[in-house]
Parts: structure tokens; C-alpha cells; sequence
């Protein structure tokens, strides 16, 4: 049973670049949830989607956006990348309309320079 | 607003010690509760979880019992191993929406 899966495991971006992060969901998942970890701090919500629609959304800025594709799996896309965005981006899958107990997967470390 | 404030680490035992990490939250409703685990390198793994009030979630030893009285869902396991060293969240769901709040993590050390 294929557990939650993010691409690439790290990247290394300029200031000011633009980056897609990827995830496939636990099989059988059709809720995707994306958060950003900075070190040594908890993961803080960016977004939900579910059936391919955004239904909730933390405080982040325009400059993070997603995208659900029919086969349930995710993009995280953020654009004019600052030094601060530098964190450790996770993806989690649930299942249905409670979106939780969350599936996580291993991360996306993302190091803007 | 909603949040979970957890002891700072990082909390450091030896093996075979007993471990409480306390966690409280705020909470407008009947918020579940969980607590999660992180190993380096790897992301969250869910260690156990409550979905109302006195409900005692338990999984590898690890017990925490959701107090509605003092808002608090405790994780404590009786005799810990080098192996359970780790990050531990508390997190709180069911807020009024569908994301899943973290506190900030506890890091566990336990010496052989």
C-alpha cells in the first residue's frame, strides 16, 4: 500500500524563482493538505483541496498557489521566492470530508538562497 | 482564536524513564485531538488520536486522554525506549474548518 509520495526530496532556488513541488496521496485518498515546517517549528496549514477545489486556505501569501489534478494528486507552486520560504514543505493526505486523521509524507526540502 | 501550546524541549531521559509531554488547547467546540511523531528525516506519522471528550487515545505504549475539564490531552508512556526519540506534535482538528493545527514539537532524547 503505497504511502503518501513528494518530489523532489530537496531543491536549491534562487531569490526571486519560481517552484513546483509534487505529491501523490496515499491510495485510496482523496484529500490533499500541504503545510510549510520551518526548523524547529511546528507545520503551519498553506491549503486543502479537495475534488480538484481549494476549500480552505491558511494565511499565506498569492505568491502560494496549488492545484488538484482528477487522479488526486498535487502541486504546490510558489512564485518570487524569498529567503524566508525556505522551510521544509509537507504534503498529507486524508480521506473524505473531515480531512483528517492526516497521512504525511517525507517532505520537500526547499533552500532559497 | 484555536491553538495548542506544548512544553518546550527538549526533554531528555534515560531509557526506561517514565515521560509525560504536557499539551493544552484552544478551542471553540469539540475540537479532535491528536498527537504525531517525527524521525529524522522523515515527515509526521499520527501516534495516536481522541475525537471527544475522555476519550484515552493509546498506541505503542503511548497513551494520552483528552480532559475537556482542563483542555489538555497529555501524552505519557510508562518506560521509554533509545528508539522513541523523536519530535512530538500536538495538534487539534475539527476546529470549524478542515485544517489540522500543530503546536510548535517537543524533542525527545532518551540515553541508553
Amino acid at each position: 500500500d503505497a504511502g503518501v509520495t513528494q518530489s523532489p526530496t530537496h531543491l536549491i532556488k534562487t531569490r526571486g524563482q519560481q517552484v513546483t513541488l509534487r505529491c501523490s496521496p496515499k491510495s485510496g485518498h482523496d484529500t490533499v493538505s500541504w503545510y510549510q515546517q520551518a526548523l524547529g517549528q511546528g507545520p503551519q496549514f498553506i491549503f486543502q483541496y479537495y475534488e480538484e477545489e481549494e476549500r480552505q486556505r491558511g494565511n499565506f501569501p498569492d505568491r502560494f498557489s496549488g492545484h488538484q489534478f482528477p487522479n488526486y494528486s498535487s502541486e504546490l507552486n510558489v512564485n518570487a521566492l524569498l529567503l524566508g520560504d525556505s522551510a521544509l514543505y509537507l504534503c498529507a493526505s486524508s480521506l473524505g470530508t473531515l480531512g483528517e486523521p492526516l497521512h504525511f509524507g517525507n517532505g520537500t526540502r526547499l533552500t532559497v538562497t | 482564536g484555536n491553538s495548542v501550546t506544548q512544553m518546550e524541549g527538549p526533554v531528555t531521559l534515560s531509557e526506561e524513564a517514565f515521560l509525560t509531554i504536557n499539551c493544552t488547547y484552544t478551542a471553540t467546540g469539540y475540537p479532535s485531538l491528536f498527537w504525531y511523531v517525527q524521525y529524522p528525516g522523515e515527515g509526521l506519522q499520527l501516534l495516536l488520536k481522541a475525537t471527544k471528550a475522555d476519550d484515552k487515545g493509546s498506541n505503542k505504549g503511548f497513551e494520552a486522554t483528552y480532559r475537556k475539564e482542563t483542555t489538555s490531552f497529555h501524552l505519557e508512556k510508562g518506560s521509554v525506549q533509545v528508539s522513541d526519540s523523536a519530535v512530538y506534535f500536538c495538534a487539534l482538528g475539527r476546529t470549524g474548518g478542515f485544517k489540522t493545527i500543530f503546536g510548535a514539537g517537543t524533542r525527545l532524547f532518551v540515553k541508553a
